[in-house]
């Protein structure tokens, strides 16, 4: 069965410092990875998306993420983070021939001055 | 500005009243769903339409209904709404289901709470 697990809850980081937030997705084809972000009382936005070709993507705000077949993962990363960058970070997986999203439950990250 | 419109934004009422949430997008896109968003579990689809009077059940639909009698429009129904309902909720809307996954765009979100 299509699943995405994102084993960190709860990530807290101070502001400057680097940040990587994992996901791990169960598919068996290709899959088309996102990234959302939901900031409070905001509904998600697209950070950035992979389909295919380079796995090493570059998003908004900073964010890229890479794509590891062989690990089934699609970790989020960001060289300094920002205050404004605490929010709560989606990972997802499209299903095939549908427009289907499946979440993973979510990391909440906090940043410190 | 593209954009998908719910409202309300905020929705306390009681069991078994109904209710409707309204979803609207300006893009013209065929394909539109429902999420809801809770604690631990991240956001499930509840029902989605991939065009005009063509609608199916998602991963979550029980008590829940949908019509879309206009490409731009999706409302969602809880024809007796629980407590059990109670959550966050997110209409979504993509160009189109072609399997090409392109970016999905999500309203600002209602939430609702049924005492």
């Amino acid at each position: 069965a299509q699943s995405v697990t994102q084993p960190d809850i709860h990530i807290t980081v101070s502001e400057g410092a680097s940040l990587e937030l994992r996901c791990n997705y169960s598919y068996g084809a290709t899959p088309y990875l996102f990234w959302y972000v939901q900031s409070p009382g905001q509904g998600l936005q697209l950070l950035l998306k992979y389909f295919s070709g380079d796995t090493l993507v570059q998003g908004i705000k900073g964010f890229e993420a890479e794509f590891k077949r062989s690990q089934s993962s699609f970790n989020l990363r960001k060289p300094s983070v920002h205050w404004s960058d605490a929010a709560e970070y989606f990972c997802a997986v499209g299903v095939y021939n549908t427009d289907k999203l499946i979440f993973g439950t979510g990391t909440r990250l906090q940043v410190f001055p | 500005e593209a954009q998908v419109t719910q409202n309300p934004r905020y929705l306390i009422t009681v069991t078994g009243k109904k209710l409707t949430v309204t979803c609207s997008q300006n893009m013209n896109h065929e394909y539109m769903s429902w999420y809801r968003q809770d604690p631990g579990l991240g956001l499930r689809q509840i029902y989605y339409s991939m065009n005009v009077e063509v609608t199916d059940k998602g991963d979550v639909p029980e008590g829940y209904k949908v019509s879309r009698k206009e490409k731009r429009n999706f409302p969602l129904i809880l024809e007796s709404p629980s407590p059990n309902q109670t959550s966050l909720y997110f209409c979504a809307s993509t160009r189109s289901s072609t399997g090409a996954n392109t970016e999905a765009f999500f309203g600002q979100g209602t939430r609702l709470t049924v005492v």
